[in-house]
């Protein structure tokens, strides 16, 4: 069965750092991935997906995220963090060989971001 | 006014309460979700509906009952409230392509305490 591991339970960065969140994931083909995102008292957002191709996608706010088959990763990236990016992210894998019709969402990372 | 409406956002009931929680949305399409998220655990699905005659249950159905009334709503009953019942509840809703493919748009959420 799939599964999402985000093995990152709470990041600490200062503003203006580098970020990088990692999610792994379990399946037997090439799976869909998304990362979302929810900020404090908001529903999740999607921040970017990958289905097939090119392996590192570009999203929203400047978030991208690298697919590698080899580690069963998805990491997400962004190179320069800015205050209003503290919120938790949720990766989240779909399964399209199985049959699902819904996606999997890891546990989350919470997201602080200090001056 | 938001594409997903949920309501009530927030909730304190008692055990052995009958609870509906309720989600309309303006974005036009046919696919809703029901999601409980949990401190540590992420988001599981609930229910989810393809039309208004299609009802599926996700992963955690067991205490809930939904009911799709019309294209645009889709409402979660606890028929019977417990405690550990207690969590924040996503509504969601998705294109044709469903959660595999397409992205889904979350509900502000309904926070429920069951006491």
């Amino acid at each position: 069965a799939q599964s999402v591991t985000q093995p990152d339970i709470h990041i600490t960065v200062s503003e203006g750092a580098s970020l990088e969140l990692r999610c792994n994931y379990s399946y037997g083909a090439t799976p869909y991935l998304f990362w979302y995102v929810q900020s404090p008292g908001q529903g999740l957002q999607l921040l970017l997906k990958y289905f097939s191709g090119d392996t590192l996608v570009q999203g929203i706010k400047g978030f991208e995220a690298e697919f590698k088959r080899s580690q069963s990763s998805f990491n997400l990236r962004k190179p320069s963090v800015h205050w209003s990016d503290a919120a938790e992210y949720f990766c989240a894998v779909g399964a399209p060989l199985t049959g699902a019709n819904n996606l999997f969402f890891g546990t989350g990372t919470r997201l602080t971001v200090i001056p | 006014d938001a594409d997903v409406t949920q309501t009530p956002r927030n909730r304190i009931t008692k055990t052995g309460k009958r609870i509906m929680l309720e989600c309309s949305q303006t974005k036009g399409h046919d696919r809703m979700y029901w999601y409980r998220q949990d401190p540590g655990l992420g988001l599981r699905l609930i229910y989810y509906s393809f039309d208004v005659k299609d009802i599926n249950k996700g992963e955690i159905s067991d205490g809930y009952s939904v009911s799709r009334q019309a294209q645009a709503k889709f409402s979660l009953s606890l028929e019977s409230a417990i405690p550990n019942q207690t969590a924040l509840y996503f509504c969601a809703t998705s294109d044709y392509g469903g959660a595999l493919t397409g992205e889904l748009f979350f509900g502000e959420g309904s926070r429920l305490t069951v006491l």
